[in-house]
């Protein structure tokens, strides 16, 4: 069974930074490329950022180029995002997202920027 | 960026009924591989979005068959042969030929 976990959410000031990661597990981690996607409250969702197997290949959202990054590791089966600079417009549910046709998502992590 | 427009927005249904849902792309969706990356999701209340349909008409594992997906270029549509209570939610159309974008969401809700 494919499972994602994401840890890191939590309450940050404006202009801090978090880490969050998302464990998977259940599939060939390394043969996957994995996303992340993130829902406002009561809003819709909103596509973040993506790599490929080996991270050759990443895209950002505008929204967030320059303040995030997204990384993994393979022997952990681990993918990371980075988020710097944090805004209050980047409150959200954070969603990790198994491949570009999103088989399996995450159960989220909340990430609240606030002073 | 694509712009995924989805018709309606709410969609009041009775059990039983069929059920519909457009989504209409601002360019059309087919990438230079051939394929067409048009995915249906479905997010019921307090649960992350679940995939239904993938590359426009392909269930994906353990979806009902009652789901249904079809389309080209830039009209799709999915559909619901029979509503049924677990189906209230909200679904949302995605494309992933270009950067991701979604559509706005159409809540489902029983009549």
């Amino acid at each position: 069974e494919v499972q994602l976990v994401e840890s890191g959410g939590g309450l940050v000031q404006p202009g801090g930074s978090l880490r969050l990661s998302c464990a998977a597990s259940g599939f060939t981690f390394s043969d996957s490329w994995m996303q992340w996607v993130r829902q406002a409250p009561g809003k819709g969702l909103e596509w973040v950022s993506r790599m490929d197997t080996d991270g050759t290949f990443i895209t950002y959202a505008d929204s967030v180029k320059g303040r995030f990054t997204i990384s993994r590791d393979n022997a952990r089966n681990t993918v990371f995002l980075q988020m710097n600079s944090l805004r209050v417009e980047d409150t959200a549910v954070y969603y990790c997202v198994k491949d570009s046709s999103a088989s399996n998502w995450g159960q989220g992590t909340l990430v609240t920027v606030s002073s | 960026d694509i712009v995924m427009t989805q018709t309606p927005l709410s969609s009041p249904v009775t059990l039983g009924q069929p059920a519909s849902i457009s989504c209409r792309s601002s360019q059309s969706l087919v990438h230079s591989d051939g394929n067409t990356y048009l995915s249906w999701l479905q997010q019921r209340p307090g649960q992350p979005p679940r995939l239904l349909i993938y590359r426009v008409s392909n269930r994906f594992s353990g979806v009902p068959d009652r789901f249904s997906g079809s389309g080209a270029g830039t009209d799709f549509t999915l559909k619901i042969s029979r509503v049924e209570a677990e189906d209230v939610g909200v679904y949302y159309c995605m494309q992933a030929t270009q950067f991701p974008t979604f559509g706005q969401g159409t809540k489902l809700e029983i009549k």
